[in-house]
């Protein structure tokens, strides 16, 4: 079964730093790009990042560039994010998502169930 | 502000037939693939339409979607009180580094 599992979330003051990680199971994790995508309470989808299954080519919305980091270990099967300099928009439930191909340009074909980060002092 | 532009509701009764609609622009819908997914209440998203109108195996055929420019819709056919979420397009953007835009979501209220 291809599952995705998320950790790390919690509760962090503004400028704090967090990373999550993503442990996944149930397939070639390194054929594959993976990506972060966000929701905030009560609020649609917003893609964070995204790198190659190779990890050589990374990709970030405008929201994070130069705060957030992300990375993968393949020989772990495990995606991580990064995350300094946090705000307080930067609350939301963070999903891992795996891309459908090896480049990100494609679907997210299985999803997580999420953890919460919540930025407040 | 989305990139991607859905309404914030739909709703239709039972057994009825609902699209929904996704604008976008030709550096994402109209040069890139759009996909539909669908958000359960409490639960993380999944993967209903891809590549404009491929369906995921387990997905029924009661879904369908559709894409002409710049525009695409998703289109539910006889209505089931389990098809109320919420649904998401999505789209490769190719401006400036390369990225993903979502829509705001569109909420589907079974009456």
């Amino acid at each position: 079964e291809v599952r995705l599992v998320e950790s790390g979330g919690g509760l962090v003051q503004p400028g704090g730093s967090l990373r999550l990680s993503c442990a996944a199971s149930g397939f070639t994790f390194s054929s594959y790009a993976m990506s972060w995508v966000r929701q905030a309470p009560g609020k649609g989808l917003e893609w964070v990042s995204a790198i190659s299954g190779s990890g050589g080519s990374t990709y970030y919305a405008d929201s994070v560039k130069g705060r957030f980091t992300v990375s993968r270990d393949n020989s772990k099967n495990t995606l991580y994010l990064q995350m300094n300099s946090l705000r307080a928009e930067d609350t939301a439930v963070y999903y891992c998502a795996k891309g459908a191909a090896f480049t990100p340009r494609d679907a997210f074909d299985i999803w997580g169930q999420g953890t919460m980060v919540t930025v407040s002092s | 502000q989305s990139v991607l532009t859905q309404p914030p509701s739909a709703s239709g009764t039972p057994g009825q037939r609902v699209t929904i609609s996704c604008s976008g622009s030709s550096s994402n819908i109209g040069n890139n693939y759009v996909y539909w997914y669908q958000q359960l209440p409490g639960t993380a998203p999944k993967l209903l339409i891809y590549r404009n109108n491929q369906r995921p195996s387990g997905v029924p055929d009661r879904f369908s979607g559709s894409k002409s420019g710049a525009s695409a819709s998703l289109a539910i056919s006889g209505l089931r009180s389990e098809d109320e979420a919420d649904y998401y397009c999505a789209a490769w953007d190719d401006s400036l580094s390369g990225l993903w835009v979502f829509g705001g979501g569109t909420k589907l209220t079974v009456l």
